[in-house]
């Protein structure tokens, strides 16, 4: 069965600081990689994908892939408030259907 | 950019009766649908994929006459819980694809008395 493992948390960073979120995958033939913010009662939302090994970098965003790893991270740089929400890492192996770990929920502390 | 809409965001219904969900693609035509369910802490489980012109896909475990799906046009998928039941209550996400990319609606929130 195809696994995505997030640490659920909470994980609590100062505003300003750099929170790291982790994620690990057991199918070795996962092609794509998401990470998606939700808030409270809402839906998620896409913050970036990433197909390649190594960093991609969009703003205070940095999406990292290992794939001999099997291991994505997401790096936020200048916390800030309003990134306090659950960040769902999500994969997909070929088709369309993506695979949600549990989630990171992130508290950024003013 | 791509807009997927849903209806109603939330509702509240009464044990053994069937609710209906609406999920719309706004600016795309979306051959293929997915819908999810979210309990509360919990992470997005994919319950079934809704094509277009044909008959929906289900995931093990779920119940294809309880959870009704019907794709009849490119821009408008619906999933209408038949019979709900306290348990039924989540958090129900469609979502479609566009460029590699998936897009989710506004979610919908049903609460079974």
């Amino acid at each position: 069965q195809k696994e995505v493992e997030q640490n659920s948390g909470p994980l609590s960073v100062p505003e300003g600081a750099i929170a790291s979120l982790n994620c690990t995958y057991s199918d070795r033939g996962s092609q794509s990689f998401f990470w998606y913010r939700q808030y409270s009662g809402k839906s998620p939302e896409l913050i970036m994908f990433i197909y390649s090994n190594g960093d991609k970098e969009d703003g205070r965003f940095t999406a990292q892939l290992n794939k001999a790893s099997q291991y994505v991270s997401l790096l936020i740089r200048d916390s800030q408030p309003s990134d306090s929400a659950t960040y769902l890492c999500a994969v997909r192996s070929g088709n369309e259907k993506l695979t949600f770990g549990t989630g990171t929920r992130l508290t950024i502390i003013p | 950019g791509a807009v997927v809409s849903q209806h109603p965001s939330w509702v509240i219904c009464k044990s053994g009766t069937s609710v209906k969900i609406e999920c719309r693609s706004l600016d795309f035509q979306a051959t293929t649908m997915f819908w999810y369910r979210q309990f509360p802490k919990q992470s997005l489980m994919l319950m079934a994929t809704s094509n277009e012109g044909s008959k929906a896909t289900y995931e093990q475990g779920v119940e294809k006459d309880k959870f009704l799906i019907n794709h009849a046009s490119l821009t408008l998928s619906t999933l209408t819980v038949t019979s709900a039941h306290p348990e039924d209550s989540s958090f129900y996400i469609c979502s479609a694809t566009v460029g590699g990319e998936l897009f989710f609606g506004e979610g919908s929130r049903l609460t079974v008395l």
